[in-house]
């Protein structure tokens, strides 16, 4: 089975400063998906990004981009001119390939934005 | 636009107590899952089904029962709730096409004393 792994429990960010959350996985697959969600204390879970193995390019949504380095299998995530409302668990997850509906979730990291 | 729905949002069980945690969703997704989150163990799969009458199995399956008859509708069932069943419980629907990223529901904090 695929694994995920975040390996930073809790991150801290000043307000309006970058920070990287990191994410490693391990597979076999060269066809997948992964993806970065945000759990605010609302509990919701939202979608921040999402990228496709096959592609080289960096996903980006407006201050959320990627890192994806698909041979040393790591997917960070990258939070620019970081916001109060940022602050959330940021779990990343692998999805197979195809139509196969398996994901795979880290065990997330907990971020605080410091005003 | 509904997406997913869960209920109840909150529930205190006694132990050997029976409930069902509810999902629907109007998206029309193939495929729903059921995941429990714990602190420090990020989302756990418990049950999941790729269309109605299809179900199977996740990483941690005992002690819940699920079924599918209708594509919206997906319920959890506790037979007999244990503390060890404490827990956030999310329901999850994609659409079966590649790479379709999952729809949560607002969860269901779940208590069992």
């Amino acid at each position: 089975a695929q694994t995920v792994t975040q390996s930073q429990p809790e991150m801290s960010v000043q307000e309006a400063e970058t920070v990287t959350l990191s994410c490693t996985y391990d597979t076999s697959e060269s066809d997948y998906y992964l993806f970065w969600y945000k759990q605010p204390p609302s509990r919701q879970m939202i979608l921040v990004i999402r990228q496709e193995a096959y592609k080289q390019q960096n996903a980006t949504e407006n201050r959320f981009s990627v890192n994806f380095q698909k041979a040393a299998k790591s997917f960070s995530l990258k939070i620019s001119d970081s916001q109060l409302g940022d602050a959330a668990m940021y779990f990343c997850a692998y999805r197979r390939g195809g139509n196969i509906n398996q994901f795979y979730f880290g065990t997330g990291t907990s971020l605080t934005v410091i005003p | 636009n509904a997406g997913v729905t869960q209920t109840p949002k909150f529930q205190v069980l006694k132990t050997g107590q029976s409930m069902t945690l509810q999902c629907a969703q109007d998206m029309n997704h193939e495929y729903m899952s059921w995941y429990r989150q714990d602190p420090g163990m990020g989302l756990r799969l418990i049950h999941y089904s790729v269309g109605a009458g299809i179900t199977d199995q996740g990483e941690v399956p005992n002690g819940y029962n699920v079924s599918r008859s209708t594509t919206e509708d997906f319920p959890l069932r506790l037979l007999s709730a244990a503390p060890s069943q404490t827990s956030v419980y999310f329901c999850a629907s994609s659409y079966a096409q590649r790479g379709g990223e999952l729809f949560f529901g607002e969860g269901s904090r779940l208590t069992v004393l």
